[in-house]
């Protein structure tokens, strides 16, 4: 059972490049999230999911593009990157019945130069 | 909206000292509140929870009580260690905005010395 794995792990893009962050889980997690932890500022949240096909913005969502086909995966895609993006991102998963508590990645560390 | 207070640290102990974490919140209805905790160079770690009103979580020596009449969650631990150094987080999970994803404090970062 791998729980919520996140790729790729350490990440750096030049400013207007773009990429996407991987999220699988496989824990058959109704919702997934992303946040991103900047010092600080504690974790914020960027989009969300509370099922396949259904997103909506969090806090601080500009820059960001989600999408969410399977249960298992959920793609962050960053359309044109900024040094303001740099940050760690983690993605995390739960139950519907959210008091059980998110599970998360082990984080994906981007630098924008 | 919803939101999470945590006191700010750092937070500088020595080993077997008594630990207390401040953390209030905001939240319409009736959310289930958590504290996480990350290691250096981890990810976050779910360390306790408390669904409802009274609750007391408890993992690893560590407690919180979910205290809905002064919207509080404070997190205790009688001795620490120097493995217990950590920044720990206090959130809350309830309906309303942001459907019903975790909503963060800004984190404690605590330092245990031997």
């Amino acid at each position: 059972n791998a729980g919520v794995t996140q790729t790729p792990k350490f990440q750096v893009l030049k400013t207007g490049q773009s990429m996407t962050l991987q999220c699988a889980q496989d824990m058959n997690h109704e919702y997934m999230s992303w946040y991103r932890q900047d010092p600080g500022m504690g974790l914020r949240l960027i989009h969300y999911s509370v099922g396949a096909g259904i997103t909506d913005q969090g806090e601080v969502p500009n820059g960001y593009n989600v999408s969410r086909s399977t249960t298992e995966d959920f793609p962050l895609r960053l359309l044109s990157a900024a040094p303001s993006q740099t940050s760690v991102y983690f993605c995390a998963s739960s139950r519907r019945q959210t008091a059980y508590g998110y599970t998360f990645g082990s984080g994906t560390r981007l630098t924008v130069v | 909206g919803n939101s999470v207070t945590q006191m700010e640290g750092p937070v500088t102990l020595s080993e077997e000292a008594f630990l207390t974490i401040n953390c209030t919140y905001t939240a319409t209805g009736y959310p289930s509140l958590f504290w996480y905790v990350q290691y250096p160079g981890e990810g976050l770690q779910l360390l306790l929870k408390a669904t409802k009103a009274d609750d007391k979580g408890s993992n690893k020596g560590f407690e919180a009580t979910y205290r809905k009449e002064t919207t509080s969650f404070h997190l205790e631990k009688g001795s620490v260690q120097v493995s217990d150094s950590a920044v720990y987080f206090c959130a809350l999970s309830a309906s309303g905005q942001a459907g019903t994803a975790l909503i963060f404090g800004k984190g404690t970062t605590l330092s245990v010395s031997s």
